[in-house]
């Protein structure tokens, strides 16, 4: 396994499109999380799943937004009725129980149009 | 909550010029400290991390961090730079809520990194 993978890596939407991006975590990881990153800042925690169980969501996390991870295994992040603002980084990581630190994929770039 | 302050946005340095990116958190529990880099259109990787023990960590690529509890700083340094070593760090903290974590990261706003020759 090399590594968290996240799929597409860019995404040109239209504003009221919908969006649903993918991460595949570290086989062996249980935690996985999503970030969001606009320019010039540092990442936002959004949500985070522990095996299947969505544990934390942040306020950041408006209705349009919604995660799954089914299996427990990828996880995906949709976005409904994109919004301008919603232009950003999506950042996918995973972590293990017990591991402080979380792995970070390459992100999935989002612009709304 | 927690909360990270990088103090400079942007620091830039000549080649072989050593060089301090600071970061100071807030925190009313123990917290473990990390530094990511963030190359252009990329993710982040984890350069070094504090989690107990002595407070001089060193990570890749040359660099190295001082945990100062007192001052509640995490400062990262390399004695010499490489123009590869361009990029955006992050500093960023995660609870330690009594030796496990819960693996949630609060991260800083990021220094830019610009090395010239």
């Amino acid at each position: 396994d090399t590594g968290v993978s996240q799929n597409p890596r860019h995404k040109i939407t239209k504003r009221g499109q919908n969006v649903t991006f993918r991460c595949d975590p570290i086989s062996e990881h249980n935690r996985l999380y999503w970030y969001r990153q606009t320019l010039g800042q540092g990442p936002e925690f959004l949500t985070y799943f522990q095996n299947e169980a969505q544990l934390e969501k942040s306020r950041l996390l408006s209705d349009r937004f919604s995660a799954e991870r089914p299996k427990g295994s990828f996880s995906t992040l949709e976005i409904q009725r994109t919004e301008q603002g919603d232009s950003a980084m999506y950042l996918c990581a995973s972590s293990s129980t017990g591991l402080p630190e979380a792995f970070f994929g390459q992100g999935t770039r989002l612009t709304v149009v | 909550a927690q909360s990270v302050t990088q103090l400079d946005s942007q620091v830039p340095v000549f080649e072989e010029a050593p060089v301090e990116l600071r970061c100071n958190y807030s925190s009313s529990v123990s917290v473990y400290l990390f530094w990511y880099v963030q190359y252009p259109n990329q993710g982040l990787q984890l350069l070094l991390k504090y989690l107990s023990g002595s407070t001089l960590v060193k990570g890749i690529n040359g660099f190295e961090a001082e945990f100062n509890k007192s001052q509640t700083s995490f400062h990262l340094r390399k004695p010499s730079v490489h123009i590869s070593d361009t990029a955006e760090y992050f500093c960023a903290v995660n609870r330690n809520a009594g030796g496990t974590s819960y693996g949630k990261l609060t991260f800083g706003q990021g220094t830019i990194l610009t090395v010239h020759p």
